[in-house]
């Protein structure tokens, strides 16, 4: 079965820019979780969705992120306007029921790089 | 609120040797543990978890855990380090909702 797909697998955009990141969970997972990885501060979950629906954004850095998830195999993580502290690498992962209980799988992330 | 603490920022053992990776967590009630290792360029892949039953779990590429309530830990271990093994550890607890919190990571260099 084909794991979680994320595009790009690299972006270099300019301060000021509208990035746009992409994923595909696993199909049959109900969760979808967006994480950030830096080196100040490890990994953070940004958001996450149960069903589609947005559960929990308390995680998103500022109004200049946003994530929607139109359908059960689609969601976009983006921002706008893109300033160089949001270098990082973010992951999608999915799972099947509630991270708490189950395993979360991860994409490869999108290197993201703010010039 | 859950945490998870990673001591050592960095391991270098010799090819061949034995593996100790340590993890510490708080929460008040048994949590569920994981550990996940991730390659230079790529995502994080699970090695194992615990969510009960015996507390010594096994895993993928050799990898075992140890749950102790007693100490809070759930310690990585492997009896002999392959190469192939470097890369960066790191524990996750979820606690409750969706919330995994993960350790900072531990970087396992592998010397031959």
């Amino acid at each position: 079965d084909a794991g979680v797909i994320q595009s790009p697998r690299h972006e270099v955009t300019e301060m000021g820019q509208e990035v746009t990141l992409r994923c595909k969970p696993i199909s049959g997972h109900d969760y979808l979780f967006w994480y950030r990885q830096t080196m100040m501060r490890g990994l953070e979950l940004l958001i996450y969705f149960n069903n589609n629906v947005p559960i929990d954004d308390s995680g998103m850095p500022e109004d200049r992120f946003s994530a929607k998830m139109p359908n059960a195999s689609f969601s976009t993580l983006k921002i706008q306007p893109s300033e160089p502290r949001d270098s990082a690498v973010y992951f999608c992962a999915s799972s099947l029921g509630p991270a708490s209980g189950n395993t979360i799988y991860f994409g490869e992330g999108s290197w993201l790089t703010v010039v | 609120a859950q945490s998870v603490t990673q001591p050592d920022i960095h391991i270098t053992v010799s090819e061949g040797a034995s593996l100790e990776l340590r993890c510490n967590y708080s929460y008040g009630a048994t949590p569920y543990l994981f550990w996940y290792v991730q390659s230079p360029g790529q995502g994080l892949q699970l090695l194992l978890k615990y969510f009960s039953g015996d507390t010594l779990v096994q895993g993928i590429k050799g990898f075992e855990a140890e749950f102790k309530r007693s100490q809070s830990s759930f310690n990585l271990r492997k009896p002999s380090v392959h190469w192939s093994d470097a890369a960066e550890y790191f524990c996750a607890v979820g606690a409750g909702g969706n919330k995994l919190v993960f350790g900072a990571g531990t970087i396992l260099r592998v010397k031959s």
